[in-house]
């Protein structure tokens, strides 16, 4: 199955501004999600995305969140005004098989 | 209660000996989805083993083996003939509902596995 590939690797930005973080390209997939994973933590869920439309999200993303595919086929997660402990690896994954859920090489994030 | 219990912080295996990495899981679904994936220290999240809730055999992939016991609750990860690559993080995870729907995976808090020589 083909690869999750995520852009960038890693992101460094000022608290309060904003950021967005991309998974590229990928087409004919209806299933995306985000997970973050604090340093050393788990991997918490954030959202996920099918058909164009939030499916379903975790408490943790709050309006200081967002996520979109605006053209089909990158898959977006935006951080508006972003704060230190916004500091984490964050994943795009997409459900491909009944089997696996099939995860991006990530992001890390750090804010300053 | 937490839905996916992994109680070994921390583990060590002599290599070319099998280690085996707790996990614990809490549902109250019929159909559920357990997986475990190694996380290396490059940080990206590899699949290793699946095993679903009506599966009647325990799932194995290569040296990698789930025993999966039911009425426990539990989906613990078997790793035979350890190498010095397997060190990496270990996380336990399961997908609530049947598969093919979007539902989310939840994880537990991972297991750190040290192969020595």
């Amino acid at each position: 199955e083909p690869e999750v590939t995520q852009t960038p690797s890693h992101q460094v930005t000022q608290m309060g501004q904003e950021v967005i973080l991309r998974c590229v390209p990928i087409s004919n997939h209806l299933y995306f999600y985000w997970y973050r994973q604090i340093l050393g933590q788990k991997v918490e869920f954030l959202v996920s995305f099918y058909n164009n439309e939030i499916s379903e999200k975790s408490e943790i993303f709050d309006d200081q969140f967002s996520v979109e595919r605006p053209d089909g086929s990158n898959f977006t997660l935006k951080i508006r005004s972003t704060k230190l402990e916004d500091s984490a690896m964050y994943f795009c994954a997409r459900h491909g098989t009944v089997r696996g859920y099939t995860f991006g090489s990530g992001t890390r994030l750090t804010v300053v | 209660a937490q839905k996916i219990t992994q109680t070994q912080p921390g583990m060590f295996v002599q290599e070319k000996e099998a280690v085996t990495l707790d996990c614990t899981y809490d549902t109250s679904d019929q159909s559920y989805g357990l997986f475990w994936y190694k996380q290396p220290s490059s940080g990206e999240m590899i699949f290793l083993i699946y095993q679903g809730s009506y599966d009647e055999q325990n799932a194995t992939e290569g040296r990698y083996s789930l025993n999966f016991q039911k009425a426990r609750k539990s989906a613990n990860l078997v790793i035979s003939a350890s190498q010095l690559g397997d060190s990496a993080m270990y996380f336990c995870a399961m997908r609530e509902g049947r598969g093919g729907t979007a539902s989310k995976l939840t994880f537990g808090t991972g297991t750190r596995l040290q192969v020595t020589l």
